[in-house]
């Protein structure tokens, strides 16, 4: 069955950088595109970026201004979400989602919070 | 600010019957028709529970069912259960380029 597992907590000093691995199985991995999303404390979940794990293309949302870098590992059929320049507003869950096909993410991995504390 | 515009909330009484509705526009859901919707309970993964607009995935209660006119798609719960309370977002797929929109979220309270 398809999985998509994800590390555990983290946490961070402000400015620092956080790269989450998201590990897929159960399924052609580079036949995928994978989303990231994540989610603040009372906040919503916000749109972060995707790449096509056939062949690496990605896309980010504008809002992190170019802190945040999606790669794939087709070896280990595992994508990484880099954010970089922490600040305490990044304090988040994270979430990655499979593409299974347009406008449909079938699956989701578990999260990883990320905390940015002092 | 999301691509698709969602209302921040909606509430119902159990068993009563709410709709959340997602405005986008000519480029995405009125274009592509292709919606899906997701439940998501804060801090668990986000649930598909409506894909392609109208059809559900295995499992997922017939009380929940997807409609759209236009450039609005629309989430309808039927027989509203404590359960259901959560946060609800829908995606549209927008073209080759951008893939997928998402809104804002709706957060559904059960009184």
């Amino acid at each position: 069955q398809v999985q998509l597992v994800q590390s555990g907590a983290e946490v961070k000093k402000p400015g620092a950088s956080v790269k989450i691995p998201c590990k897929a199985s159960g399924y052609t991995f580079p036949s995928n595109f994978i989303h990231w999303v994540r989610q603040a404390p009372g906040q919503r979940l916000e749109w972060m970026g995707w790449i096509n794990a056939g062949n690496g293309n990605t896309k980010y949302s504008q809002n992190f201004q170019g802190r945040v870098t999606i790669t794939r590992d087709t070896s280990a059929s595992t994508t990484h979400m880099e954010l970089s320049g922490l600040g305490y507003e990044d304090t988040a869950v994270y979430y990655c989602g499979r593409r299974a096909a347009a406008g449909l993410i079938d699956y989701w991995g578990q999260g990883t919070l990320v905390t940015v504390s002092s | 600010q999301s691509a698709l515009t969602q209302p921040a909330s909606v509430s119902g009484s159990p068993g009563q019957s709410i709709t959340i509705s997602c405005t986008g526009t000519s480029s995405d859901v009125g274009t592509y028709k292709i919606v899906s919707w997701y439940q998501h309970h804060p801090g668990k993964a986000p649930k598909l529970i409506i894909y392609e607009g109208t059809k559900r995935p295995s499992g997922v209660s017939n009380r929940f069912s997807g409609s759209r006119s236009g450039n609005t798609a629309s989430l309808t719960i039927s027989g509203l259960q404590a359960e259901d309370e959560a946060d609800y977002y829908c995606c549209s797929y927008a073209g080759s380029s951008t893939l997928e929109v998402f809104g804002g979220g709706t957060k559904l309270t059960v009184l």
